[in-house]
């Protein structure tokens, strides 16, 4: 079946380090976005990819790097300097054209959370 | 801009009907939508309706939109409690991919 999956399910990092966080479709989607998702505040955009080998920050992107080599594969790496990075991380992707009744679809997600 | 704001909690009896709102600000927004979360998991498209239409129905879900007052609203008929979930609602431009979400209402169904 074709879908989006992100994995771990579960992550736990220690201060300091940087963790990757990764997403996989096989959609053949170009466009793919991350989204944190913290109590209360619904989701915002972290980062996203129109293409291969082009990426563009969103509102959040200060502590968080990403890359897209491969069209199927969109990781998140959040870094040391993101003085917060607990919460919930979910990864969508849209269609060429990204028209009505398919706008974006989601991954299960990422909870991640600070030893 | 681009600001979508919901209220945050319902409750409903099962058997009842529900209505989750959700206010937008960006009068040049193309289509609207309307997303189902269930605990732990991703973001489910539920129904979409166009700028131009004033409410759309699909089974149990009935979208209206009131262009004028930027309001959007979800109403569930029949609530079951699998409809218990987070509903977010999500504006898109046109040519733009990208989405704007509201911060999200908590459905709670009450057997």
């Amino acid at each position: 079946d074709g879908g989006i999956t992100q994995s771990p399910k579960y992550l736990f990092r220690k201060e300091g380090q940087n963790v990757t966080l990764s997403c996989e479709q096989n959609l053949n989607h170009d466009a793919m976005y991350w989204y944190r998702q913290d109590p209360g505040q619904g989701l915002r955009l972290i980062y996203y990819s129109q293409i291969v080998n082009d990426f563009q920050k969103g509102d959040i992107a200060e502590g968080y790097s990403v890359s897209r080599e491969k069209k199927e594969s969109f990781p998140l790496t959040v870094t040391s300097a993101q003085k917060n990075p607990t919460a919930f991380y979910l990864c969508a992707s849209t269609p060429p054209g990204g028209g009505p009744g398919e706008p974006q679809h989601f991954g299960d997600g990422t909870r991640l959370s600070i030893l | 801009g681009e600001d979508v704001e919901q209220s945050l909690f319902l409750s409903v009896r099962e058997g009842d009907s529900s209505v989750i709102n959700c206010t937008y600000t960006d009068s040049s927004s193309t289509y609207l939508y309307w997303y189902k979360q269930e605990p732990g998991a991703g973001l489910q498209l539920l129904t979409y309706i166009f700028s131009n239409m004033d409410m759309k129905q699909d089974q149990r879900l009935t979208v209206l939109l009131n262009k004028k007052d930027k309001h959007l609203s979800l109403r569930i008929a029949d609530t079951q409690t699998g409809d218990s979930a987070i509903y977010f609602c999500a504006e898109t431009l046109y040519g733009n991919n990208r989405l704007a979400f509201g911060k999200g209402n908590q459905v709670v169904v009450i057997p």
